[in-house]
């Protein structure tokens, strides 16, 4: 199948710090990406639709100025988790729609750690 | 709202027995259901996709069925492995919603030797 990279894996970061998470389609472009929270035993909640070369569209109880999302490639999706604070602590993944399959395909995910 | 929930949220079960995962959702308007493998600490891989026309869908020692209509779906493992210890999600894209996918809470599932 299509492969999706994250990068960083895992990120510790001071409170009140920003940090870039990125999300990239390997093989395939992808005019839209998702991005997921994760806390510990529990399932995926989606926070975002990232779509290429318009503003993304946030879910329902996320702070879009807390969560920047830009998604300016049809191959790459950043999301900056901006003035981070401990219960931004999270698993973060990123998915990607490959269009010629009609299928979203899931990153490895990033480990967030604000102290 | 599509809800989803998957019975039980955990399992254990000794190497070699057959297990059933269960997944519910509430709207039954459905484009299609996924089931997903999770590793700790891991991204999530697809194991099989069942289109809202299809029944069933079949890869190796998995089968999962779709029953639209009461909004189900199971996830059968045939004579299960420790290899097969993992949280199993199953995921609903529902039609109109731009490729969106709603959760389910997951099973942890592990296989015992």
């Amino acid at each position: 199948g299509a492969v999706v990279s994250q990068h960083p894996s895992w990120v510790i970061c001071k409170s009140g710090t920003s940090v870039k998470i990125e999300c990239r389609s390997l093989d395939f472009q992808a005019t839209t990406m998702f991005w997921y929270r994760q806390f510990p035993k529990q399932s995926l909640m989606l926070m975002a639709t990232s779509n290429e070369g318009s503003k993304a569209t946030y879910e329902q109880g996320v702070e879009k100025d807390k969560f920047l999302i830009n998604h300016a490639s049809l191959t790459l999706s950043t999301l900056t988790v901006t003035s981070a604070h401990p219960e931004d602590s999270s698993f973060y993944i990123c998915s990607a729609r490959d269009p010629r399959a009609d299928t979203q395909y899931f990153g490895p995910g990033t480990r967030l750690t604000v102290l | 709202k599509q809800e989803v929930t998957q019975i039980p949220a955990a399992l254990s079960v000794p190497e070699g027995e057959n297990l059933v995962l269960n997944c519910s959702f509430t709207d039954s308007a459905i484009y299609n259901l996924q089931w997903f493998r999770q590793d700790p600490g891991k991204g999530l891989t697809s194991l099989l996709l069942i289109q809202s026309s299809q029944r069933e869908q079949t890869s190796g020692r998995l089968n999962a069925s779709l029953d639209k209509s009461s909004g189900r779906s199971t996830l059968y493992i045939a004579a299960s492995q420790p290899g097969d210890s993992a949280t199993y999600l199953c995921a609903v894209r529902s039609p109109g919603t731009a490729s969106k996918l709603t959760f389910g809470t997951g099973t942890r599932l592990q296989v015992t030797l």
